[in-house]
């Protein structure tokens, strides 16, 4: 597609229901990334998948937390058993390659609101 | 650590007025350099980036960013500030052997009528 698309826009849960977020990148892009931005904090990096590469999942926080990727097409990332403080507004990006030189393109992400 | 850090979180500045956004980073080469712009309920749009060469580099919507190698700094500018530039900016840095973006904690524009 034309952008990054992000689905939901919106997610309220219960803690400790699972919830599943999915990104579709950009055609043709290999990167895509997963950030977390909480209320008045920067973007913090969860999860990078590069091709067919092994992911990098240093960012992710817990085990509750897993990301999946089929190609170079569809991440779905998954949070198990969702804590209040998992809260956030979850980001993709995509870029052409490594994106050293293009830089991101970002969905507008996904708000998740554990209740 | 590699790091990037932006001392203001939050910037008033009235329309017309001259802006400036600091951002400074610690990398032991330097880094590929990015500004990102977030408007309300939006993802971050790509405002510009610098890689090498000229050291003032030139964006959309009328900002421009200095890279200062001495200052470690990457601070982005805009002579007149309109209403619609009132959003959160996020200042980057990239380099190969991290493979990813890491970003500062964002500075809050407000702008005054």
């Amino acid at each position: 597609g034309a952008g990054v698309s992000q689905s939901p826009s919106n997610k309220v849960t219960e803690k400790g229901k699972d919830v599943e977020l999915r990104c579709d990148p950009i055609s043709g892009h290999t990167a895509l990334y997963w950030y977390r931005q909480r209320l008045g904090q920067g973007l913090e990096f969860l999860i990078y998948f590069q091709g067919n590469s092994a992911p990098d999942k240093s960012g992710l926080p817990s085990d509750r937390f897993s990301a999946e990727r089929t190609g170079e097409s569809v991440s779905t990332l998954t949070i198990q058993r969702t804590q209040q403080e998992d809260s956030a507004v979850y980001l993709c990006a995509s870029s052409f390659r490594t994106g050293e030189v293009y830089g991101y393109t970002f969905g507008s992400g996904t708000r998740l609101t554990v209740v | 650590a590699q790091s990037v850090t932006q001392p203001d979180i939050h910037i008033t500045v009235s329309e017309g007025a001259s802006l400036e956004l600091r951002c400074n980073y610690s990398y032991g080469a330097t880094p590929y350099l990015f500004w990102y712009v977030q408007s309300p309920g939006q993802g971050l749009q790509l405002l510009l980036k610098y890689f090498s060469g000229d050291t003032l580099v030139q964006g959309i919507k009328g900002f421009e960013a200095e890279f200062k190698r001495s200052q470690s700094s990457f601070n982005l500018r805009k002579p007149s500030v309109h209403w619609s530039d009132a959003a959160e900016y996020f200042c980057a840095a990239y380099t190969g052997t991290a493979s990813k973006l890491t970003f500062g904690t964002g500075t809050r524009l407000q702008v005054t009528l």
